[in-house]
């Protein structure tokens, strides 16, 4: 399974875009790049996945450079509900013996 | 149409009792996992059911045993409880093949 590294935590304004880079240097050829939110309390929510290039939808948007050993999740305009964890996961698709890494704390301020 | 629900909310459990709980899946959906969440980290995965078997296990012990209904619902049983698994028990649901969609979870506490 591909190994994840992504940062701890992330503060941010209203307003502003927040980008959340994954590291997946290990990433295989099957592999697609998987993004999820939880909030205190609930269960995690999907928000997006891809393999390659960029991926949108009405949340975010998901950058895959060619190499695809990294991947970054934009999240625009963020206002004070975006507070979660993102977790990215890596692996062939929508495997659900995927476990979740720690994710990354976004801290999103008036 | 309702999303994926799990029963108890809360529980509270001391050393080695037993425990079970209890999901019901997304509508539409036929695969059941069940994951532990310990207080500051990510999910872990627990084990999958589909057509009423078990399909594939994470790293957990015997202790940790389910079961699948045929109508999709499902159970977690925890037998010998430890302190260590007090946590967060979510459930997600799917179609094989789709992404997953969890439930609110159960937070269990071991005393």
């Amino acid at each position: 399974l591909a190994k994840t590294t992504q940062p701890i935590s992330m503060d941010s304004y209203e307003g502003q875009e927040v980008n959340i880079t994954c590291s997946h240097n290990n990433i295989a050829t099957n592999d697609y790049i998987t993004w999820y939110q939880q909030f205190p309390s609930q269960g995690p929510r999907f928000i997006i996945q891809g393999y390659k290039t960029k991926v949108t939808n009405e949340v975010a948007s998901l950058f895959i450079p060619a190499d695809r050993k990294s991947s970054t999740l934009s999240l625009p305009r963020v206002s004070l509900s975006d507070t979660a964890v993102y977790y990215c996961l890596v692996g062939i698709l929508n495997d659900y013996k995927l476990s979740f890494g720690a994710g990354t704390t976004v801290t999103v301020r008036a | 149409d309702a999303g994926v629900t799990q029963s108890p909310t809360h529980l509270i459990k001391t050393r080695g009792q037993q425990v079970t709980l209890r999901c019901s899946p997304k509508s539409g959906h036929d695969t059941v996992s069940w994951y532990q969440q310990a207080l500051g980290q990510g999910p872990q995965f627990i084990f999958q059911y589909y057509e009423e078997e078990e399909r594939q296990r994470g790293n957990f012990p015997d202790r940790f045993s389910g079961h699948q209904f045929p109508n999709y619902s499902s159970e977690l049983n925890v037998n010998a409880l430890l302190l260590g698994d007090s946590a967060l028990y979510l459930c997600a649901s799917s179609l094989v093949g789709t992404h997953r969609d969890f439930g609110a979870g159960t937070r269990l506490s071991v005393l």
